[in-house]
């Protein structure tokens, strides 16, 4: 089963700020079976990149995935108010099991 | 619009089964896997498994098998998870969640959609 392990826990910014979040994989992850997600407190998450780098419907060109291999990036360039939130990568393996990293907490500085 | 509208809290004894509902609406059900997904509280999110709606297949996580069941009524457009023996550390918010039906059928594998969560509380 693959790990994910995303870094940092917590990153602390202000408004307007750029946030680099990370999501690495135990073992290579095929970039079209990774995802990001954006959960606020007593919410559903929402999808925000498929695909390691395709904004879902709706979602902000603020918001840009890249990466492959066992390396993905989620960076949102200015961080608006509502950004801040916990996010989470997710893949899907060859073994047809998904799994989902511990998430990174983007809180305000 | 799309939206899946679960059923609400419930509170159950350790060694009782819960079963929650997921109504589907805005979309063709039958064109979208429906899976399950639960956050335990202040934890992170863990997948359950999925149902395919037209052919009701399924494909649980192996954490779950032989105490997990996923269904559907697709003449009522909804999903079903059922959780049997539940322990204290089945306490969770429940998600239904959708993904894309290929044009060949495989799985796309990004979450959708989701339901608004149930809380199951698992407590003597």
């Amino acid at each position: 089963e693959i790990v994910l392990t995303q870094s940092p826990g917590t990153l602390s910014l202000s408004p307007g700020e750029r946030a680099t979040l990370s999501c690495r994989a135990s073992q290579s992850v095929s970039s079209s079976y990774l995802a990001w997600y954006q959960q606020k407190p007593g919410q559903a998450p929402r999808l925000l990149i498929y695909g390691a780098s395709s904004r879902a419907t709706g979602i902000p060109d603020r918001f840009s995935g890249s990466g492959s291999g066992t390396d993905f990036t989620l960076t949102i360039s200015r961080l608006e108010p509502e950004d801040f939130a916990v996010y989470y990568c997710q893949q899907y393996g060859s073994s047809r099991i998904f799994t989902f990293g511990p998430g990174t907490k983007v809180d305000i500085k | 619009q799309v939206q899946l509208v679960q059923s609400g809290a419930e509170v159950k004894k350790p060694g009782a089964s819960v079963k929650v509902s997921c109504k589907a609406s805005g979309y063709t059900f039958t064109g979208y896997y429906m899976h399950w997904v639960r956050q335990a509280p202040g934890q992170g999110l863990e997948w359950m498994g999925w149902i395919n709606p037209n052919s009701g297949g399924t494909n649980y996580a192996q954490k779950f098998q032989g105490r997990v069941t996923m269904t559907r009524d697709t003449s009522i457009s909804t999903a079903y998870m059922e959780l049997s023996r539940l322990r204290s550390d089945d306490t969770a918010v429940y998600y239904c969640a959708t993904s894309p039906i290929g044009p060949g059928g495989q799985l796309i594998p990004q979450f959708d959609y989701w339901g608004q969560g149930t809380l199951v509380t698992v407590s003597s």
